[in-house]
């Protein structure tokens, strides 16, 4: 079974810039998060979207950031205008909702932005 | 709000036992996990506890549970140069619910 795929993995932007990153999760799972992880931390839940509709967004800086998941499958998440706080890991997760009473999320491998 | 507290860093010699703690201030945490991560890839869930239960017991990982000082453990036996990552608890109030992961624990083992 393939996993939760993430590009790009790396990523230098300079501040004010725009960048957006890609997550195609696991097939056939229903629920997508992005989370971003600042070094030293744990991860921090940005979004979560159950199909294509936004379950909870309430930590997403919606003046610069936004993420969209057309048809429930892939997602990408965008930052506009990038600040230096913004470096971190974001991760994206997947997990397959009613498959019982406990839910397993399968994480990608991240993309390192880093902006100077 | 939610707050999930660990320690930083942990070393131990190969073939000893590890046991990374984890304290979190929600009282309604129902499921609690202990996630790996290793360098440069996404968390792992190595397993979790529902709050009604004690100790849980998988392999050579023992996760203890204290509800009364919202207090968690995750005991690795023969700790193995593999198993060096980093260890993250986290907790949920429900299954489906939003998932709070703690500060982190960096496990060195050394050979």
């Amino acid at each position: 079974e393939a996993g939760v795929a993430q590009s790009p993995r790396y990523k230098i932007i300079e501040k004010r810039q725009s960048v957006a990153f890609w997550c195609n999760p696991i097939s056939g799972h229903a629920t997508l998060y992005w989370y971003q992880q600042i070094l030293g931390q744990g991860p921090k839940l940005l979004i979560q979207f159950q199909n294509n509709g936004v379950v909870d967004d309430s930590q997403l800086p919606k003046d610069r950031f936004s993420a969209e998941r057309l048809k429930g499958v892939d997602s990408t998440l965008k930052i506009q205008p990038a600040k230096l706080e913004d470096s971190a890991v974001y991760l994206c997760a997947s997990s397959s909702t009613g498959t019982g009473n406990i839910e397993t999320q399968y994480f990608g491998p991240g993309t390192r932005l880093l902006v100077l | 709000g939610e707050d999930v507290e660990q320690s930083l860093f942990l070393s131990v010699r190969e073939g000893d036992s590890s046991v990374i703690n984890c304290t979190y201030t929600d009282s309604s945490s129902t499921y609690l996990y202990w996630y790996k991560q290793e360098p440069g890839a996404g968390l792992q869930l190595l397993t979790y506890i529902f709050s009604n239960m004690d100790m849980k017991q998988d392999q050579r990982l023992t996760v203890l549970l204290n509800k009364k000082d919202k207090h968690l453990s995750l005991r690795i036996a023969d700790t193995q140069t593999g198993d060096s990552a980093i260890y993250f608890c986290a907790e949920a109030p429900g299954g489906y619910q939003k998932v709070t992961f703690g500060t982190g624990t960096k496990l060195q083992v050394i050979p």
